[in-house]
């Protein structure tokens, strides 16, 4: 199962708005509606940030918002403040009834 | 609220296996599925895979299946993950996941750091 695909960077001014993408295949992103979406801060667990596309866990902020068109799924953090610097993941159940994560994504904030 | 605690750091020679822990609390240990993540030191996520705590059950990556057990005592909420035939690629970070629906971890347990040097 191959990793699924992140740009290495995306970078954005504060109040800004980006997007992260994450392209798989039909056996996995195009498949199921099942994409998660993980922040990374350096020395820390990943935290969960968008399930299933598009919903959000309580306490997560509503600038993250998620969304997928095809074998794409996206990531979209609007009004980009410092705290939002770190490493996205995406991550997506397969046909094989597993998981792949993507090669991940470090935001920068400008 | 909701915690999963690892057990500590190991260095291991080539060859051995480890064995890291992860203790639950503040839910019902049964109800939801355990995944194992790890992450080579500057690398990415890479899952392991799930453990139904209340059957057993487990499903692994492919690339792991052979060398990777995974294991839990319900008597004291705890799942266990033992990699075996260890090989310098295997240092990382491994992280136990509570899991989410599909797919989805939505609590991560703190980290082991397994460091596999001769």
């Amino acid at each position: 199962q191959s990793a699924l695909t992140q740009p290495a960077s995306v970078s954005g001014s504060p109040g800004q708005s980006i997007t992260i993408s994450c392209t798989g295949t039909s056996s996995d992103v195009g498949g199921y509606n099942y994409v998660s979406w993980y922040q990374q801060h350096p020395g820390e667990a990943p935290k969960l940030m968008i399930y299933d596309v598009t919903n959000r866990p309580s306490g997560v902020s509503n600038r993250f918002s998620g969304s997928k068109s095809g074998n794409t799924a996206s990531l979209t953090i609007s009004g980009l403040q410092a705290g939002d610097e770190g490493d996205y993941y995406c991550s997506s159940y397969t046909s094989s009834n597993t998981v792949v994560f993507g090669g991940g994504t470090k935001v920068t904030v400008l | 609220q909701v915690q999963l605690v690892q057990s500590g750091a190991e260095v291991k020679k080539p060859g051995a296996s480890v064995k890291v822990s992860c203790k639950a609390s503040g839910y019902t240990f049964t109800i939801y599925d355990i995944n194992w993540v790890r992450q080579a030191t500057g690398q990415g996520l890479e899952w392991m895979g799930w453990m139904n705590p209340n059957s057993g059950s487990t499903g692994y990556a492919q690339k792991f299946q052979g060398r990777v057990t995974m294991t839990r005592n319900t008597s004291i909420s705890t799942a266990y993950m033992e990699l075996s035939s260890l090989r310098s690629e295997d240092t990382a970070i491994y992280y136990c996941a509570r899991g989410l629906g599909m797919a989805t971890q939505d609590y991560w347990g703190q980290g082991t750091l397994v460091t596999v040097s001769s």
